[in-house]
Order: structure tokens, then sequence, then C-alpha cells
């Protein structure tokens, strides 16, 4: 299996850009879950989707923020629009809900730079 | 509500053992995990106990757990270079409970010196 796959891999984009971050869990996984990683405040889960559906976006920081899982293979994730404060690793990691233990595979990461 | 703590630095010598702590506070957590992030990488599962055992032994690799303190422990035997990463506690609610979702600690960054 190819793990999860995250696209791009390094963002560089202005304030006031719109930023799409792109993720593919592994197939078969029905849980997915974005987080962003700072040296500040460390890693953050932002949403979390089961079986493509929202389960908790609390963890999203402002409307600029917005997930989307239009099927079991693929989500994205959107700010618009950016701002410096944005820039950040943003992690996708896939499950399967009930079976592994709960374990959560990881993408690479996409580095966001928001100049 | 649920947390995780940890120690943020480690320093050990190369051929030591390594010891990095970890207290959760969700009593009815059903697994309790290990996770590993080399620079500039996604974090990589190294281990997991499931809260009815005491310790898991994997290779070098040591886990303690304390249900009744809440208290977790991965040691690293022999500890080596390429073992300095940051390392995550997580734990989980399991089935039903949580949904799958885990909760991260701030993660140790364990430094070998040669």
């Amino acid at each position: 299996d190819a793990g999860v796959i995250q696209s791009p891999r390094h963002e560089v984009t202005e304030m006031g850009q719109e930023v799409t971050l792109r993720c593919k869990p592994i197939s078969g996984h029905n849980s997915l879950f974005w987080y962003r990683q700072t040296m500040m405040r460390g890693l953050e889960l932002l949403i979390y989707f089961n079986n493509n559906v929202p389960i908790d976006d609390s963890g999203m920081p402002e409307d600029r923020f917005s997930a989307k899982m239009p099927n079991a293979s693929f989500s994205t994730l959107k700010i618009q629009p950016s701002e410096p404060r944005d820039s950040a690793v943003y992690f996708c990691a896939s499950s399967h809900l009930r079976r592994d233990k709960d374990t959560q595979y990881f993408g690479p990461g996409t580095r966001l730079t928001v100049l | 509500g649920e947390d995780v703590e940890q120690s943020l630095f480690l320093s050990v010598r190369e051929g030591d053992s390594s010891v990095i702590n970890c207290t959760y506070t969700d009593s009815s957590s059903t697994y309790l995990y290990w996770y590993k992030q080399e620079p500039g990488a996604g974090l990589q599962l190294l281990t997991y106990i499931f809260s009815n055992m005491d310790m898991k032994q994997d290779q070098r690799l040591t886990v303690l757990l304390n249900k009744k303190d809440k208290h977790l422990s991965l040691r690293i035997a022999d500890t080596q270079t390429g073992d300095s990463a940051i390392y995550f506690c997580a734990e989980s609610s399991g089935y039903g409970g949580s949904q799958g979702n885990l909760i991260f600690g701030k993660g140790t960054k364990l430094s070998v010196k040669p």
C-alpha cells in the first residue's frame, strides 16, 4: 500500500491567497484526520471524518478554514484567505474505525508558508 | 477534558537506555500509543499497549503501563543516534467512545549524543 498521500509537499503563498491541501487516505480506511503542527502549539487536531462525514470540527481555528471529504479516497483542507499565522506543517492521517486498534497512519505532511 | 502530558526534552548518550514518560487523564482509555517523528517526516506508529496490560516488549522497546497512576513510559535500550526524534504519547478511548480520535501529547524531543 502506498500509505497516506498528501499534496503538495511544500506550498509557499502570499497572504490573502487561497490554499488547498489534498489528502488520499489508505484504501479501506474509513476515518480521516487533519492535524496542524507548529513549534509553539505542537500537534493540533483540526477536524476528523468517519465514513466521509465530519464528526468534530471544533479544532478548526476560524471560518477561513474548511474541509471536505467528497468520497472515501479524497479529502481537502482549504484556507481562504490565508494569513502568515497559518504557516505550519499540515498532516493528514487515516485509520480504520473499529479495527487495528484505532491506529492512525500519517502522511508526510504539507509544509505551508504564508508570506 | 482528556489530556496527555509529556516532558519536552530528553538527552542521553549513545548506548545508554532512554526512558520517556507520559501521563494521561482519561481512565477509560482502551489503547495507548507511542509515535515517533523524525525531522521532516510524519508521525510513525512505534508501538501500542492495550489498557489491560502492564508491559509490552518489542525488541529494544519496552512499554510500561501503570493504570492506577495513569502513567505510561517508553524505554529504549541501547539508544542509537538514529533514535533521535520526537516521541509522542497518545491515548484512545477505543470502540464506540471517541470514534477513533486520539489525544496526543506535545511530544518529547530525544537527543542522542555520541
